[in-house]
């Protein structure tokens, strides 16, 4: 079975800094990916980016880049030049695997950005 | 916007009612998911779809069952709801593997 932890609850950033946001999995399949997710406050669940264990490089997607380590076990969430509409909160997930596809999220970070 | 719509948006009702929340898809995605949001525990799973009739549990399945009885619609019935269920619930679809999920807005189900 998939496991995803985020150990940080919340999180502050500077306006204009770049954040990580951490999460780590555990999974004895040999391949899988990882998925980023944004709640704002509205509610919404919004996907931001998307890796699979044997992409190369590491994604990118405008200012969120996805930093896979996987002999770590993890795959950190890079903000760059935050900006105040990034303040909500983040989910990364995990699907299972083959044809079931279940998919497993951590509890969330909540990123504040100060002006 | 992908095409997914929970229905009801919101909801009241009394400990001890059944309930049915659904989510109607017009992608005619394969996997569907019903969460589960409550502060501090994320998203949890509820149920799974892999197809028509074909369903699994997820990590809190106890006192909720589903549905899915064609592609486009996946039903989550609380038998005899209970306080313990008022949360935010959301829908979400996926395509295939390696595919991202679909959200729903949610519905904010009250139990009281």
């Amino acid at each position: 079975a998939q496991k995803i932890t985020q150990t940080q609850p919340g999180m502050f950033v500077q306006e204009k800094e770049a954040v990580t946001l951490d999460c780590t999995y555990d999974t004895s399949d040999q391949s899988y990916g990882l998925f980023w997710y944004k709640q704002p406050s509205s509610g919404e669940m919004i996907f931001l980016i998307y890796q699979g264990s044997y992409d190369e490089q590491n994604a990118t997607e405008g200012r969120y880049s996805l930093n896979f380590q996987k002999a770590r076990k993890s795959a950190n969430l890079v903000i760059s030049a935050s900006q105040l509409g990034d303040s909500a909160m983040y989910f990364c997930a995990i699907p299972g695997k083959g044809g079931y596809q279940k998919v497993t999220f951590g509890t969330g970070t909540k990123l504040q950005v100060i002006p | 916007d992908a095409g997914i719509t929970q229905s009801p948006r919101h909801k009241v009702t009394e400990t001890g009612t059944p309930v049915t929340l659904r989510c109607h898809q017009t992608e005619n995605h394969r996997y569907m998911y019903w969460y589960r949001q409550d502060p501090g525990h994320g998203l949890r799973l509820i149920h799974y779809s892999y197809g028509v009739k074909d369903t699994d549990k997820g990590e809190v399945s106890d006192g909720y069952s589903v549905s899915r009885s064609k592609t486009e619609d996946f039903l989550l019935t609380l038998e005899s709801a209970t306080s313990s269920q008022t949360s935010v619930y959301f829908c979400a679809i996926r395509r295939g593997t390696d595919t991202e999920a679909f959200f729903g807005q949610g519905t904010r189900l009250t139990v009281v």
